[in-house]
């Protein structure tokens, strides 16, 4: 089974231009997340899907960042304009619905930098 | 959530055991005991998760106290490809909870 997806890799941009980075959550998992790490500190948590609804945008920092998930399968973030305190690691994890211990797995990240 | 006290950084011999102790002295009920690891660069990966009993995988064994107010994440035998930051989170049951990562402990695991 293929785990979670992410495109680029990494992506350097310059100030003020726009990045979409892609996720693709594990076939069949309904839960979306996409979390970041910006500048050594802590993995911080952006937002959930479920399915193609947005069920907690709490962590997005302001309104250049972008989710969609439509159709409910891959998910994109886009920044716009980005600005260099963006620089970090963009991570997305998935999990099947469900109650209980509901595990998120996680994709290996897109790094993104601008100058 | 509760949060989570983890030490910032352990060594371990390859080939012994590595013992990571996490203290969540505020835990809930319904809130379950996670380890996260992740290695260099990567994402993160999932190592194993418990509510109140013991827990076993391929990976790792996970102990929790009777109260629940700590926790002991132990790899076996440790090998060099286990060096990377650990992370215990604490979190409610149910997937609309997100993870909420701490700075975890950096496992140095010396040849």
């Amino acid at each position: 089974e293929a785990g979670v997806t992410q495109f680029p890799s990494h992506s350097v941009i310059e100030k003020g231009q726009t990045v979409t980075l892609r996720c693709d959550p594990i076939s069949g998992h309904d839960n979306l997340y996409w979390y970041r790490r910006v500048m050594g500190k802590e993995i911080k948590f952006l937002l959930h899907f479920v399915k193609e609804s947005k069920q907690d945008e709490s962590g997005m920092p302001n309104n250049r960042f972008l989710a969609e998930r439509t159709g409910g399968t891959y998910s994109t973030l886009k920044v716009q304009p980005a600005e260099l305190e963006d620089s970090g690691v963009y991570f997305c994890a998935s999990s099947p619905y469900g109650s209980g211990a509901d595990t998120q797995y996680f994709g290996p990240g897109t790094r993104l930098t601008v100058l | 959530d509760a949060k989570t006290t983890q030490p910032p950084s352990m060594d371990c011999a390859e080939g012994r055991a590595a013992n990571l102790p996490c203290n969540h002295s505020t835990i809930s009920g319904n809130e379950y005991v996670y380890w996260y690891r992740q290695i260099h660069s990567q994402g993160p990966q999932y190592i194993i998760h418990g509510l109140k009993n013991n827990e076993t995988n391929e990976m790792a064994s996970l102990i929790i106290t009777e109260d629940r107010k700590s926790s002991t994440l132990i790899l076996p035998h440790a090998t060099l490809r286990d060096t990377a930051v650990y992370y215990c989170i604490v979190r409610k049951g149910g997937a609309t909870n997100k993870l909420i990562f701490g700075t975890g402990t950096l496992l140095a695991v010396q040849p």
